[in-house]
Parts: structure tokens; sequence; C-alpha cells
């Protein structure tokens, strides 16, 4: 299985100031057909995971522009441009491109 | 919009068998592949195993693969997961999505496995 290590696992900012969180894998996530299935999403307390953004950059409708995602082949980043409270959570990264997804162990963040 | 909504929550002894259901609304059942991913307390998220409902093809994480079983009622739109020989460490929130996306969510069904 694909291994997927994120980092850090704890991540305190201040609110307004960027945030950065890289997730790496194992093995390359470019599939056969050309495309990277890395998504990175968001968990806040007692809530079900919520997708951010999928393919890498491709942010999801409704998601602010202050989350981008960025990066190729193994390597790869979720910026949030000035943290705000409703970014309280944790984060995972996932890869779909090798059978079977597999999750990062999750990037938690907090408000110092 | 489409929604998955699961089945309540429920408290099971060592050994006992759980059924989760994920219902579908809102959408074509027969478009979706649904996963199950399960969320240990405090920990991270744990792939378990999808379906393809209209192919009836199913895939399970090989951890699993002996006591779980995914299965899907078409006419319902609901998918169902099945963990059987349950033991402490299954305690944990299931929750279905539809797979490939993974852009829509059920709400999650805690399940404690305690004696």
């Amino acid at each position: 299985d694909v291994v997927m290590t994120q980092s850090p696992l704890s991540l305190p900012v201040t609110l307004g100031q960027p945030a950065s969180i890289s997730c790496r894998s194992s093995q390359s996530l470019v599939h056969s057909d050309g495309n990277t299935y890395l998504i990175w999403f968001q968990q806040r307390p007692g809530q079900s995971p919520r997708r951010l953004i999928y393919q890498v950059s491709n942010r999801d409708s409704g998601v602010p522009d202050r989350f981008s995602g960025s990066g190729s082949g193994t390597d790869f980043t979720l910026k949030i441009s000035g943290v705000e409270a409703e970014d309280v959570g944790v984060y995972y990264c996932m890869q779909g491109t090798h059978w079977p997804p597999t999750f990062g162990q999750g990037t938690k963040v907090e408000i110092k | 919009q489409v929604q998955l909504v699961q089945s309540g929550a429920e408290v099971k002894k060592p050994g006992s068998s759980m059924k989760v259901s994920c219902k579908a609304s809102g959408g074509s059942f027969k478009t979706y592949a649904i996963a199950w991913v399960r969320q240990a307390p405090g920990q991270g998220l744990e792939w378990m195993g999808g379906i393809i409902p209209v192919l009836g093809v199913v895939k399970y994480a090989q951890k699993f693969q002996d006591r779980v079983a995914v299965t899907a009622d078409e006419s319902t739109s609901t998918a169902f997961m099945e963990l059987s020989s349950l033991r402490s460490e299954d305690s944990a929130v299931y929750y279905c999505a539809r797979e490939d996306a993974y852009d829509i969510w059920g709400q999650g069904t805690a399940v404690p496995v305690s004696s």
C-alpha cells in the first residue's frame, strides 16, 4: 500500500497568519491516465470529512480561496493564506491513484 | 444535491456483528460507487472497502477481507457494510462516501464495541 506521510502533525497558528501542511507519498501519484489523484480533506470536530481540494490543486465549490493545493509526483502541500477561527480542525491528504486508497495521519490545526 | 444518510449508532459486544446502512437520496444511485471508511476515537481515517452497485463489483482492504461484506440494494438506493467477529479495536465511527470523488460523505455511525 502507498504510505502517505504528513507533517507537521500539529500546527498551532496565529489568526491571520499563513499555514502550510506537507504530504509525501511513498510512490508517485501520477496515474496512467495522466491525472494525479491527491485529495485534501478538512475535518472539523464532530463532523464528517469535507473535501477541500481534488486532483492536487482544484478547489471545491464553496471552499474559501485562502485554501490552495500544489505539488506533483510524491510531494504535495496544502496552504492556508491566512488562518481563520473556522479553519480549526484536522486536515488529511488521501491518494486515490493506487488501490487501496490511503490517507495521511492527519494534521491538527489549532489557534495559538 | 445528493446526500448519504447513515443508520444510527449501535453498541455491540465482542464477537458479534454489525451492519451499517447508507442511503443515497437526491441522485442516481446507479452512477455511484460507495466506499466505507472508519475512524477510531482520536485516530485517522482508514479505508475499508467499496462497491459499484450497478456492476456488483466489490473491493476490500486486505486487513478486513475475511470479515467484511459490502452490499447494495439498488431498489432502495442503499449500501450496507457488515463487519463480523467484532473486537474492541473495531470501536469507531464508520462513514460511507461517494468513492473516487470522496466529495459526499454520510454523517457517520458510531459503533462502540464493549462487553
